[in-house]
């Protein structure tokens, strides 16, 4: 079985710092991984994935994630944050062949102004 | 298309009723997941279902909840009766295999048992 280890339950951050959100995986078998982005009183949005080919990923709005199979890691970063990145952050993963996504417990992101 | 939609979006019930959390996933997905967040659990699959057919019951907590999907554009989860402990936000999401898209999650439900 799968499974996801999110150490930071919470990030304070000042505006335009960098950031990164920690996230290891466990499993026997090759990995789909992604974030999931949450914003207060809203479902989960697909920020990004990794599936295959290049191991650093990015989002439109300036995220990136760097897929670490060694390490079995696929950490969050973002140069410079802004205020409106404030959210909770869950890292999931998925193994081939199963649909079945298994979150971690998910990384609070606040911004400092 | 108008992504998952569930329905309602707060419930407010009593402990011992009947409560029905109702689902539509996006059309041609064929997978469903049912999941349950909380603070200190965080978020659990409940149950998946693909082609209107359950895969994965393992994390239903008990007897009192159930879940069924009759076609392929509705859902639903039941639990009889509820409990103060019931109170979380469910959320359904449906994905359509091999997309490598990941899940759309709809904006959940809010269940609150008093």
């Amino acid at each position: 079985a799968q499974s996801v280890t999110q150490l930071d339950s919470q990030v304070p951050v000042f505006e335009e710092a960098p950031v990164e959100l920690r996230c290891n995986y466990s499993s026997s078998v090759s990995v789909y991984l992604f974030w999931y982005v949450q914003y207060p009183n809203q479902g989960l949005q697909l920020l990004l994935k990794y599936l295959s080919g290049s191991t650093l990923v990015e989002s439109i709005n300036g995220f990136e994630a760097e897929f670490n199979k060694s390490q079995t890691s696929f950490h969050l970063r973002k140069p410079s944050v802004h205020i409106s990145d404030t959210a909770e952050y869950f890292c999931a993963v998925r193994n081939f062949g199963n649909e079945k996504l298994t979150f971690g417990t998910g990384t609070r992101l606040t911004i400092i102004p | 298309d108008a992504g998952v939609i569930q329905s309602p979006r707060h419930e407010v019930t009593e402990m011992g009723q009947e409560v029905t959390l109702r689902c539509k996933p996006i059309s041609g997905h064929d997978y469903l997941f049912w999941y349950r967040q909380t603070m200190m659990r965080g978020l659990e699959l409940l149950i998946y279902f693909n082609n209107n057919v359950p895969i994965d019951d393992s994390g239903m907590p008990e007897d009192r909840f159930s879940a069924k999907m009759p076609n392929a554009s509705f859902s639903t989860l039941k639990i009889q009766p509820s409990e103060p402990r019931d109170s979380a936000v469910y959320f359904c999401a449906s994905n359509e295999q091999g997309s490598g898209y990941g899940y759309t999650f709809g904006s959940g439900t809010r269940l609150t048992v008093v």
